[in-house]
Formats: C-alpha cells, structure tokens, sequence
C-alpha cells in the first residue's frame, strides 16, 4: 500500500536559524497537504499543493510538491519559538481511496 | 462559531470492555475521519465517511466500529477485539472527499485500566 515518509523525525534548531522537512511517497499523488500541530493539540490544515513543481509561500513558510508528485518539502526561514510542533505531509495516492499522513518531522526551538 | 467537538477528552477502558468516542461537527461537511495517533507517529486512519449512511475501512479498521446516522455526529466504538486501543483518537472533517483540508477536534486519550 501506500507509504509516506518524513525526514528528518526530529530536528532541533536555534532561533533565527532555517528548517526544512521532506515528505516521499511511494506513490504519485493527487495532492499534497501539510498540518502542524502544536504539542498537546490537534493538527491544523496549513496548505495543500496540487500541481505538479508547484511553490506556495506563507510568510516565513515556502511549500514545494515536486515535479514527480512523490515529494514535497516544507520550509521555514528564520524560525521563532511559535514554530515548535509536528509538522505533518499528507496525501491521497493517485490509486487508492485513502488518505495517508506521514510519521510528521517534530520541531524544537531553542531561544 | 462552528467546530468539531470531541468527548470525552480522558477515557479509561477496562479489559473485555466496548467504548464509544463521540464526535459532533456543525460545520456543515458531508465527510468525517477518525484517526489513531501513538507517541512518535502519524494518523493512522481508522474509518472514514464520505456521507450520510454510509462509510468506509481505513488502514487499520480492525477492531473498531462506526456509524453515520446524522450528517453531524461520527461516533466510533473502540471493541474489545481491539487489543491495544491506549492511543490518542482524532476525528476529523472536511467538506468533501477526498478532503480539500480536514478541520480536527481536540481529541480522546484513551487509557487501559
């Protein structure tokens, strides 16, 4: 079935540095959606990517699904103490029904 | 305002026992979810429902049950069969399927006495 991954598992970061996470698919995808998801809370829809090379851009967020749609990274520039969670890839194979999170990449800011 | 509400928030089981988690929205979506998330991992979904009367296995459905008689409420049974149910259970929605963006609830920590 469908696996999705995510590197790194944990990443810790002073304040002020840069963040990146990758997400890989065994397969294609349709769409590519990131969640974040604060310790102790629910996850919370970020953005969803659905072309193919496709770059969006939240602030301090930049979002890629790659030219294949078996990838996507997330990343953070100049990350802040508000940034600490888990941050989730998710998508629905271009062959199945359901809808797969990956592992998710947890963030520590230190101040 | 609308939102998913999830209840309880702590829920303890004993051995043999069936429980149900609840899962109301009044957001107006016609699909719901209900995930699974242990310590160090992902959601796992458990089931989902595209619609009314009607919904579908996910990767790890064994061992659970649910139901969609109401557009509003998703409950999911957690069955004695299922032998290690101590997870955090998120149910989720999202106005169609396959969801646009899923809106969670705040969840249910479920515990084995």
């Amino acid at each position: 079935g469908q696996q999705v991954m995510q590197i790194p598992q944990y990443q810790h970061v002073q304040e002020g540095e840069d963040f990146t996470t990758y997400c890989n698919s065994s397969t294609t995808l349709s769409n590519i959606q990131w969640y974040k998801q604060r310790p102790g809370g629910h996850p919370v829809f970020l953005i969803q990517l659905v072309k193919s090379g496709e770059v969006k851009k939240q602030k301090r967020l930049t979002f890629q699904f790659g030219e294949a749609k078996k990838n996507s990274s997330l990343h953070i520039t100049a990350t802040q103490t508000t940034d600490v969670g888990t941050y989730f890839c998710a998508g629905k194979s271009n062959y199945g029904q359901n809808f797969v999170f990956g592992p998710g990449t947890r963030l520590s800011v230190l101040p | 305002d609308g939102g998913i509400t999830q209840s309880p928030k702590y829920l303890f089981r004993k051995e043999g026992q069936n429980v149900t988690l609840s899962c109301e929205q009044n957001l107006n979506h016609d699909a719901m979810y209900w995930y699974r998330q242990d310590p160090g991992q992902g959601l796992r979904l458990i089931y989902y429902s595209q619609i009314v009367n009607d919904f579908q296995k996910g990767d790890i459905a064994e061992g659970y049950s649910v139901s969609r008689e109401k557009k509003e409420s998703f409950p999911l049974t957690v069955t004695s069969a299922q032998k290690n149910p101590t997870a955090f259970y998120l149910c989720a929605s999202s106005v169609g399927h396959p969801p646009r963006d899923q809106h969670f609830g705040d969840g249910t920590r479920l515990s084995i006495l």
